[in-house]
């Protein structure tokens, strides 16, 4: 079965460490995507990748890095933590053609303290 | 800026009413316009979902309305359930990177 699946599911993180959030699929999807979710601000696009070894800026990508290393695994990459940054993190992909669904991934709960 | 509207932010019904929730967008390239729900602990769901070149998609009790000209769209829940009590996003994309922008959801409660 078609999936994505993210690791951790729950994180606490020390303000100012590296925090390392990823995602795998199973969907031979060229599409992945990172959402972060808060309460009040719906779902907001992070960053994006169509091709492995490429990454696209969403519309919050500051404080941000992301990384395709291969067309199955897209990571997001929080170098320097901050209070601001605890978030609920999704993780989707969706296949190449206008209009098609995404398939999220279950999220990771992201508390930085 | 939020390029997509959602209102209410909350709204309760009783079982067996339509609960009406309303989306609206400026961006005019917007050509896909989905709605999602999301249970608590969950992740989002494709409920529905409708392209400008119609202006009705009905899924079973789900249906979509859609206005191109005033850049509206709305979902209408028929015979709501108490099961039916989640967070509804409105969504909208454009263009081959299918990059979606959300609404701030609206909370639905259906009081049995």
């Amino acid at each position: 079965e078609a999936a994505v699946t993210q690791s951790p599911r729950s994180k606490v993180a020390v303000t100012g460490g590296k925090v390392t959030l990823s995602c795998h699929q199973t969907n031979n999807h060229d599409y992945m995507y990172w959402y972060r979710q808060d309460t009040g601000h719906g779902l907001r696009l992070i960053h994006y990748s169509y091709v492995a070894d490429s990454t696209e800026k969403g519309d919050i990508p500051d404080g941000y890095k992301a990384s395709r290393p291969s067309q199955e695994n897209f990571s997001l990459i929080l170098e320097l933590a901050s209070l601001s940054q605890t978030a609920v993190y999704f993780c989707a992909s969706r296949p190449t053609g206008s209009n098609s669904d995404y398939t999220f991934g279950s999220g990771t709960r992201l508390l930085v303290i | 800026q939020q390029q997509v509207r959602q209102s209410p932010q909350s709204l309760t019904v009783w079982e067996g009413e339509t609960a009406i929730l309303n989306c609206s967008y400026e961006d005019s390239t917007f050509d896909y316009f989905p709605w999602y729900h999301q249970f608590p602990g969950e992740s989002p769901a494709l409920l529905i979902a409708i392209r400008p070149v119609s202006n009705k998609k009905e899924d079973g009790r789900f249906t979509i309305f859609f206005n191109k000209r005033e850049k509206k769209f709305s979902l209408h829940i028929a015979d709501s359930q108490p099961g039916d009590s989640a967070t509804y996003f409105c969504a909208a994309s454009t263009g081959n990177t299918g990059k979606l922008i959300f609404g701030l959801g609206t909370t639905l409660q259906v009081q049995p």
